[in-house]
């Protein structure tokens, strides 16, 4: 079955660039999408087909799908981004979500 | 605007179903294009996704819960539902329903089921 890696956990400090990993064999030909979840909240979709945005996210979050690796990007990271963020994709008619990543904004 | 609700037994005991419904409301699950589904996800832990379901009743179905699950469809009713049989603590966690199988904007609150006797 396919597998998504993210790391467990990622720092940063507020006003700069956050960049989370999800690494899957070939992930470059899958569409990956990022959400964020806080705690007590359902998930919210942040970033779909590699690099679009919905439209109520703000501009600062963005993404990228090259190789093995899917990259989510937050700009300018503010308190309220501290959350857990979990990729995705599809993969042979299942759907697969990568193990999260507590993103921590000290 | 879409909203998914989720209802259900708060507590299951050990070997026993588990039954939850979705309530959709501001779309019509008929109409559809998309599929609709389940994710779960254990206290403190990731989101794990269960199955989904077409209007038409075609589902996909995680392969690791696959021979334990059914899901059905009511489009009268517009919901759509999940059994989960010999249920165990490990199958203890929120349940959101959704909707579409990836790039999913539109979550259900949750609910927690407790897997205990």
């Amino acid at each position: 079955s396919y597998e998504l890696t993210q790391p467990p956990s990622v720092s940063v400090s507020p006003g700069q660039t956050a960049s989370m990993t999800c690494s899957g064999e070939n992930l470059g030909d899958k569409y990956v999408c990022w959400y964020h979840q806080k705690p007590g909240q359902s998930p919210v979709l942040v970033i779909y087909q590699d690099t679009k945005r919905p439209s109520r996210i703000p501009e600062r979050f963005s993404g990228s799908n090259s190789g093995n690796t899917a990259t989510l990007t937050i700009s300018g990271t503010q308190a309220m981004d501290e959350a857990d963020y979990y990729c995705q994709v599809w993969d042979s008619s299942t759907v697969v979500f990568g193990g999260g990543t507590k993103l921590t904004v000290l | 605007q879409l909203q998914l609700q989720e209802s259900g037994p708060g507590l299951v005991k050990p070997s026993e179903t588990l039954s939850l419904t979705c309530s959709v409301s501001g779309g019509s699950i008929r109409t559809s294009i998309y599929y609709w589904g389940w994710i779960r996800q254990p206290p403190g832990k990731g989101l794990e996704w269960i199955g989904s379901i077409y209007n038409s009743g075609s589902t996909y179905y995680n392969p690791s819960l696959k021979s334990r699950i059914t899901m059905s469809v009511d489009t009268s009713k517009n919901q759509f539902s999940l059994n989960l049989t010999s249920v165990t603590a490990a199958d203890t966690a929120i349940y959101y329903c959704a909707r579409r199988l990836t790039d999913i904007a539109d979550w259900g609150q949750g609910t927690l089921v407790t897997v205990s006797s």
